[in-house]
């Protein structure tokens, strides 16, 4: 059974930093990695997919990279704004997608 | 498109009651996945539909629960009888199974059981 683990569960950190949010895997058959987006009370938004035959996509500010060998992917955020505060979450794809429990960033101005 | 799209998009009903959710995936999206998210749980897969049918329906947590797929623009989910800790939010996703597109996740349905 897959099982998807998000570290921090929670993070704060000031307005411009740079930051790393992980995600870790057991099972490497995946046909992808999404990353998304949850705003409190909100549905999820699609921030990243990343196939499983690449390493890493990125938009804007987001990078994500993938090593699906180890079972890990990263989210990278650039210069972090207050807005990007939410909860991020990312599932991985075999068939259904698993989702960890998300890493809540606050970005305090 | 309109993305997904879910009605209601908040439900209050007693204990007992019959609920159902419904949703309209995006067009030429060939699977559809009903979630249920609690602050206990997280987010968790009920089942998911591909092409109409029901391919993996091992996270409905009760017989009480089932869903159906009449056709590719429309699937319900029903809770009978509904029970208070069916509170939850209740997501709504699809996507092309064959192809890189990503999941394409609704508002979400807010159910309460009172």
């Amino acid at each position: 059974k897959q099982e998807v683990t998000q570290i921090p569960a929670a993070l704060s950190v000031p307005e411009g930093e740079n930051l790393v949010l992980n995600c870790s895997f057991t099972d490497s058959a995946i046909y992808n990695l999404q990353w998304f987006r949850q705003d409190h009370g909100k549905g999820l938004t699609s921030l990243l997919l990343i196939q499983s035959s690449q390493r890493e996509q990125t938009s804007g500010r987001l990078n994500a990279s993938l090593d699906k060998s180890s079972g890990r992917s990263t989210l990278y955020i650039a210069a972090s704004q207050p807005g990007d505060s939410a909860t991020y979450l990312c599932a991985v794809r075999a068939g259904k997608s698993t989702f960890g429990d998300g890493t809540t960033l606050t970005v305090k101005p | 498109d309109a993305g997904v799209i879910q009605s209601p998009r908040h439900e209050v009903t007693e204990m007992g009651q019959e609920v159902t959710l419904r949703c309209k995936p995006i067009s030429g999206h060939n699977s559809l996945f009903w979630y249920r998210q609690t602050m206990m749980r997280g987010l968790e897969l009920l089942i998911y539909f591909n092409n109409n049918v029901p391919i993996d329906d091992s996270g409905m947590p009760e017989d009480r629960f089932s869903a159906k797929m009449p056709n590719a623009s429309f699937s319900t989910l029903k809770i009978q009888p509904s029970e208070p800790r069916d509170s939850a939010v209740y997501f709504c996703a699809s996507s092309f199974s064959s192809g890189p597109t990503d999941d394409t996740f609704g508002s979400g349905t807010r159910l309460t059981v009172v």
